[in-house]
């Protein structure tokens, strides 16, 4: 079964500080990877997608990949309580099928 | 521009009633899908449509039978409702194929109780 894994949390960051979200993967064939933000309640809605090796930065975004270690990560900068939400790790397969994982609560401490 | 549009978005249902889900894009879309997500669990794939004409397998179909009608709607029907279907629906779509790295675009969601 493949499987992509993320910390549950509840991940407690004070405001203007760095939020570390974290994801690993189990299929080494697996080729693009997403971030997804849920509110409470609402439908989600992708914040970065990241296909190579390294950053991708997007304002206060970064999102890190590397396959090699079958990992990936969202840092999120300047932390604010609007960030304060679900983040859902999800990857594709070849098969077309877009895997998510169970998701980190983020909480931003004013 | 509505997007991706869910019916119904609440719904009770008594073990052993069968219904269908609605689920309509008005992007052009290519892919369709539906997902279910229960507290805890992030969100699992039941079934997806690559294509019209197409529809596969995901995660958790069983309990499940899906319709992709045309290129716009894709329905998701439940034949005999236990509690363990008890969930939200989330219809998506992408324009691509995922495998070409296209994002999702989610529905509002159902929120289905069997009781």
């Amino acid at each position: 079964q493949k499987e992509v894994e993320q910390n549950s949390g509840p991940l407690s960051v004070p405001e203007g500080a760095i939020a570390s979200l974290n994801c690993t993967y189990s299929d080494r064939v697996s080729q693009s990877f997403f971030w997804y933000r849920q509110y409470s309640g609402k439908s989600p809605e992708l914040i970065m997608s990241i296909y190579s090796n390294g950053d991708k930065e997007d304002g206060r975004f970064t999102a890190q990949l590397n396959k090699a270690s079958q990992y990936v990560s969202l840092l999120i900068r300047d932390s604010q309580p609007s960030d304060s939400a679900t983040y859902l790790c999800a990857v594709n397969n070849p098969d077309d099928k877009i895997i998510f994982g169970k998701g980190t609560r983020l909480h931003i401490l004013p | 521009n509505a997007g991706v549009t869910q019916t119904p978005k609440f719904q009770v249902l008594k073990t052993g009633q069968s219904m269908t889900l609605q689920c309509a894009q008005d992007m052009n879309h290519n892919s369709m899908y539906w997902y279910r997500q229960d507290p805890g669990m992030g969100l699992r794939l039941i079934y997806y449509s690559a294509s019209e004409g197409t529809t596969d397998k995901g995660e958790v179909p069983n309990g499940y039978n899906v319709s992709r009608l045309n290129k716009r709607e894709f329905s998701l029907r439940l034949e005999s409702a236990a509690p363990s279907q008890t969930s939200v629906y989330f219809c998506a779509s992408s324009e691509f194929r995922a495998a070409t790295n296209e994002k999702l675009f989610f529905g509002s969601g159902t929120q289905l109780s069997v009781l």
